[in-house]
Parts: C-alpha cells; sequence; structure tokens
C-alpha cells in the first residue's frame, strides 16, 4: 500500500525550532517529487516546500531561510527542519507526493505544529 | 504568485442533485509544455486532502466518474452528476503549473 506517516509535530515556543519526518513505503520514493503542504485547523491550504529527485528544493517565501526540506532516499524519508518558528506557524504539515503531471496524489495524514509560548 | 479563486464558496446541495465549483487563476495556467496542471482535491471532515482530478480533467484512480473537471485557461470547474452523501466536505481547486503552488480558498458542500 502506498502510504506517507509523518511524525515529529507537538508544541514549541515561538523562536523555537522542530524538525518534521514523512516516512514513505509503497512505492519508489526516489523517483518522486515530494512536497509539504499546512492549514490552519478549519482553514485553507498552503504549499510550503518542495524538493525533486536531483535534490533541488524550492520555498515558499513565508518560510524561506527558516524552513529546509531534505529526503534520504536510502531511507524513504523526507525532512522538514523547521527554525525561528513563529505563531503564524502554527498548522497541521502534511507529506505529499507529487506523483507526475503536477499530481499531488498521496498525502499524509498530517502532523500538528503549534508555536506557543 | 498565482491566486486562485473559487467560486461559490458554500455549497448546499440536494441529494442526487448536480453541483459545479467555479476556479478562476489570476493567469493562465498553461505551461510551456502546453498542458494545463490544476488539481482539485476534496477533504472530508476530520480527513487529509484527496487528490480527484489532475491535469484539468484526469481523474485519479478509485475516483468515481460522477467526478469530471473542465476549462481552460484561466476558468476551470469541477461537477459532480449527482450528488451522493459521501461528498460532503470541502473542495479545493489547486495549480501546480508554476511555483510557488497555490490553492484555492475551499468550497463547503452540503447536503440541504
Amino acid at each position: 500500500e502506498v502510504q506517507l506517516v509523518e511524525s515529529g509535530g507537538g508544541l514549541v515556543q515561538p523562536g523555537g525550532s522542530l524538525r518534521l519526518s514523512c516516512a514513505a513505503s509503497g512505492f519508489t520514493f526516489s523517483a518522486y517529487w515530494m512536497h509539504w503542504v499546512r492549514q490552519v485547523p478549519g482553514r485553507g491550504l498552503l504549499w510550503v516546500s518542495r524538493i525533486t529527485t536531483d535534490g533541488t528544493t524550492t520555498d515558499a517565501d513565508s518560510v524561506k531561510g527558516r524552513f529546509t526540506i531534505s529526503r534520504d532516499n536510502a531511507k524513504n524519508t523526507l525532512d522538514l527542519q523547521m527554525n525561528s518558528l513563529r505563531a503564524e506557524d502554527t498548522a497541521v504539515y502534511y507529506c505529499v507526493r507529487n506523483g507526475g503531471l503536477g499530481a499531488f496524489d498521496i498525502w499524509g495524514h498530517g502532523t500538528m505544529v503549534t508555536v506557543s509560548s | 504568485d498565482i491566486v486562485m479563486t473559487q467560486t461559490p464558496l458554500s455549497l448546499p446541495v440536494t441529494l442526487g442533485q448536480p453541483a459545479s465549483i467555479s476556479c478562476r487563476s489570476s493567469q493562465s495556467l498553461v505551461h510551456s509544455d502546453g498542458n494545463t496542471y490544476v488539481n482539485w482535491l476534496q477533504q472530508r471532515p476530520g480527513q487529509p486532502p484527496r487528490l480527484l482530478i489532475y491535469k484539468l480533467s484526469n481523474r485519479f484512480s478509485g475516483v468515481p466518474d460522477r467526478f469530471s473537471g473542465s476549462g481552460a485557461g484561466t476558468d476551470f470547474t469541477l461537477k459532480i452528476s449527482r450528488v451522493e452523501a459521501e461528498d460532503v466536505g470541502v473542495y479545493y481547486c489547486m495549480q501546480a503549473t508554476q511555483s510557488p503552488y497555490t490553492f484555492g480558498q475551499g468550497t463547503k458542500l452540503e447536503i440541504k
């Protein structure tokens, strides 16, 4: 079964750091671009970061310089290192596969990040 | 950034009746390769988003054929031919033509 499982969310103080991880299974992880998308509970979706198959990364302006997306194809994992966290980063973070042809086709169940003092 | 604007934001529908959601982009979503990378996603209560339609009009695996996507350039539509109870949730259009990828605000479909 094709699956993405996120972990690492939690409560962190403003200015703090957190590292999210996403474990992929059921498909050839190295062959796909991967993304992080976030959602404030009850609100809409916001794209955060992307990493291509060759490791090229692109980030939303709102997280540029603070968040770093990375992948380990040997371990089939996608990570998001989040530094200098702000209250407005509070959201559910989803790991998403780009299945080709622009299709955001597989979504994890998400991990909640709360930034609060 | 490309802005995706959905209408309506709330959509009450009678079971068995059709439903239609519109999405307009602030600029053309035709990629340099000629394709239009528009996705439609469904988010049921308490669930992560689920892909329904990709590349404008292609139904994803397992998606019922009552869902269809259409459009061109800057105007796009998701249609449900006959709404069923399991279709309750929020529907999002999104563009994957150009980074940063952007989503519509969401349309909440409910049963009348």
